[in-house]
């Protein structure tokens, strides 16, 4: 089956670039979403196709691809900026979401 | 504004079954393709299933043949059928829209929870 893998935590300082990579297992040209989850809310996408960033986003976070790796930057991470991030692709029309990454900004 | 308003949920015994509904506003739900997204406490999220303007629903894996998305266009409201519960449906179950402009997921609901237990 697709998997798409996040590692389970990352730690920054506030203030510092947090960078949380999504390995894409096969089908590297599908496009990649990020969701950002506060605990106890509904997702949230922040960045989609890759690279583009919803309307309302700060523009601290960006998104890139290398080959089949995504990575959502937060560039000056703030402590409003903890929570899950949920990376999320298609295959053959499937949603598939990684497994999260709970990003701590302390 | 696009709204949309998850119901439904609650504590089944299991082999039970239960419906959900997704009452959308704002929109209109044959225009919008929506998808549902359920995650099991303390757990990731997992997509279950899409419903496009068409009527066809793709289903996960997981679910298929157990799980059933149907629309009431005059209620303006998405369901999901799920039969033959278990333990490990319990999961707060979203639905989500997708945008016009391939931001697939753009807008949630705030989810209902459904508790598989006897």
């Amino acid at each position: 089956s697709y998997e798409l893998t996040q590692p389970p935590s990352v730690s920054v300082s506030p203030g510092q670039t947090a960078r949380i990579t999504c390995s894409k297992d096969a089908l590297p040209n599908k496009f990649a979403y990020w969701y950002q989850q506060k605990s106890g809310q509904a997702p949230v996408l922040v960045i989609f196709e890759d690279i583009k960033r919803p309307s309302g986003i700060p523009e601290r976070f960006s998104g890139s691809r290398s080959g089949a790796m995504a990575t959502l930057t937060i560039n000056g991470a703030q402590v409003e900026d903890e929570a899950d991030y949920y990376c999320f692709s298609t295959v053959n029309n499937r949603g598939v979401f990684g497994g999260g990454t709970k990003l701590t900004v302390l | 504004e696009v709204r949309l308003l998850e119901s439904g949920g609650g504590l089944v015994q299991p082999g039970g079954s239960l419906r959900l509904s997704c009452a959308a506003s704002g929109f209109t739900v044959s225009t919008k393709f929506i998808n549902w997204v359920r995650q099991a406490p303390g757990k990731g999220l997992e997509w279950v299933s899409v419903m496009y303007t068409s009527g066809t629903v793709i289903y996960a894996d997981s679910v298929k043949g157990r799980f059933t998305v149907s629309r009431d266009t005059a209620k303006n409201t998405l369901y999901l059928q799920i039969n033959s519960l278990s333990v490990e449906d319990t999961a707060v179950y979203f639905c989500a829209i997708d945008g016009p402009n391939g931001d697939l997921l753009e807008s949630w609901g705030q989810g209902t929870l459904v508790t598989v237990s006897s």
